[in-house]
């Protein structure tokens, strides 16, 4: 099956430093998702991102599909994005398939 | 708020016993994705359904079991539970195959 790795696998940073997190994949995908999953454990989702770029405020997020990867972009970081990160993707209406994640600190 | 609804939130029970756990999805999406998140495992795809039929199987267990109704909801079946059952189980839902899911809240379960 695809497989998927993010790097790196965990990340400190002071309040205000930018950061940026990759995602690798094996084969060509049709769904492409980055989530966040707070401390108390809920997955919010951040992009869905097949190709292409998108930006939602200090994030951002880069699909280059004929390289199989994608960044996600987290600018001015605050304490509130600490957490885990996850790539996910999927092939022809299949689940997704997770990433391990990169585990955000960033402290004040 | 995803719109995705699962419950319980938390669930306590002892080894050997069955419980269920419950989704019901966003409001018109057909697909139902269900996931176990373990410390050592991380999120495990564990089976798919598309209006009322299952479509796929990732890491499921023989012990595990799932269905989707009618009404679109979900329920996952987890039975003769065992002390490395304890974990956190999401249910998704997107509209249709391969289009932007979305996660429940997760259910914690704690097999004591």
């Amino acid at each position: 099956g695809i497989q998927v790795e993010q790097s790196p696998p965990d990340l400190i940073l002071q309040e205000g430093a930018n950061s940026t997190l990759r995602c690798n994949f094996s084969d060509s995908v049709n769904n492409l998702q980055w989530f966040h999953q707070n401390p108390w454990g809920q997955l919010i989702n951040l992009f869905y991102i097949p190709s292409g770029t998108k930006q939602n405020g200090r994030l951002s997020a880069t699909t280059v599909a004929t390289e199989r990867y994608s960044l996600l972009y987290i600018s001015s970081s605050q304490t509130t994005d600490s957490g885990v990160y996850f790539c996910a993707v999927g092939q022809a209406g299949t689940a997704l398939i997770f990433g391990k994640g990169t585990t955000l600190s960033v402290s004040s | 708020d995803s719109g995705v609804t699962q419950t319980p939130k938390h669930l306590i029970t002892a080894t050997g016993q069955r419980v269920t756990l419950r989704c019901s999805p966003r409001s018109g999406d057909l697909s139902v994705y269900w996931y176990q998140q373990s410390l050592d495992q991380g999120l495990q795809f564990l089976i798919h359904y598309y209006n009322g039929e299952e479509r796929a199987k990732g890491n499921i267990l023989e012990r595990f079991s799932a269905q989707q109704f009618p009404d679109l909801h979900s329920e996952l079946n987890l039975s003769s539970l065992e002390l490395g059952d304890s974990a956190l189980y999401f249910c998704a839902s997107s509209a249709y195959l391969g289009t932007e899911a979305f996660f429940g809240q997760g259910t914690r379960l704690t097999v004591v």
